[in-house]
């Protein structure tokens, strides 16, 4: 079973700074990689496919980067909405499919 | 609308069974692999079952399998989770996820709460 981990388990920063978040595979995924923003009762949102694609509707200020085992998700400049834990999910090799332990962004 | 709506959470018993459901709206379900996804409290998102667009292949976690049976209406619209034997280790809100074509989970439901306790 592939392991994800994230780092920084959590990060606090100020809206309108960078936000550089972390995600590390215990062996390749190639770029079978997504990240996820999930807000308290509401559903986790696809943000990043396939690594570094915008899903449909994601502001350009998140971008995705990597391939293989180390993975980056950049959020660059922060907005008051976009405090929430993020959490990478990985399928190059599975079932299962796993997610990172999450990262939550808080404000400073 | 373009979504996903789970019901049949609830607080049961140790041992006993809870069948989830997950209707879809607004789209062609029968062209998407779909999976069940939970999160118990305080913790992150985990990944507990998959069925393919004709309901032929399935996979489970560990976690879960012998245990949970995933299932599918096309016809309906309609994802299912049949969850045997619980456990107080299950309880988490339960998502249902459509899958993307890179294998991401591009729409999920508001989640159903399941509690496991006597």
């Amino acid at each position: 079973e592939i392991v994800l981990t994230q780092s920084p388990a959590t990060l606090s920063l100020s809206p309108g700074e960078r936000a550089t978040l972390s995600c590390r595979a215990s062996q390749s995924v190639g770029t079978f990689l997504a990240w996820y923003q999930h807000k308290p009762g509401l559903a986790p949102r696809l943000l990043i496919f396939d690594a570094s694609n915008r899903a449909t509707g994601i502001p350009a200020r998140f971008s995705g980067s990597g391939s293989g085992t180390d993975f980056t998700l950049t959020i660059s400049s922060l907005e008051p909405e976009d405090f929430a834990v993020y959490y990478c999910q990985q399928r190059g090799d599975w079932p299962p499919y796993t997610f990172g332990q999450g990262t939550k962004l808080d404000i400073k | 609308e373009v979504q996903l709506v789970e019901s049949g959470g609830g607080l049961e018993q140790p041992g006993r069974s809870l069948r989830l459901s997950c209707a879809a709206s607004e789209f062609t379900f029968s062209r998407y692999e779909m999976s069940w996804v939970r999160q118990a409290p305080g913790k992150g998102l985990e990944w507990v079952s998959y069925i393919s667009k004709t309901g032929t292949i399935k996979y489970y976690a560990d976690s879960v399998k012998g245990r949970f049976t995933i299932s599918r209406d096309n016809a309906k619209k309609s994802l299912f989770l049949q969850m045997d034997s619980l456990r107080a280790e299950d309880t988490a809100v339960y998502y249902c996820a459509r899958e993307g074509d890179f294998s991401d989970f591009d729409l999920w439901g508001q989640g159903t709460l399941v509690t496991v306790s006597s």
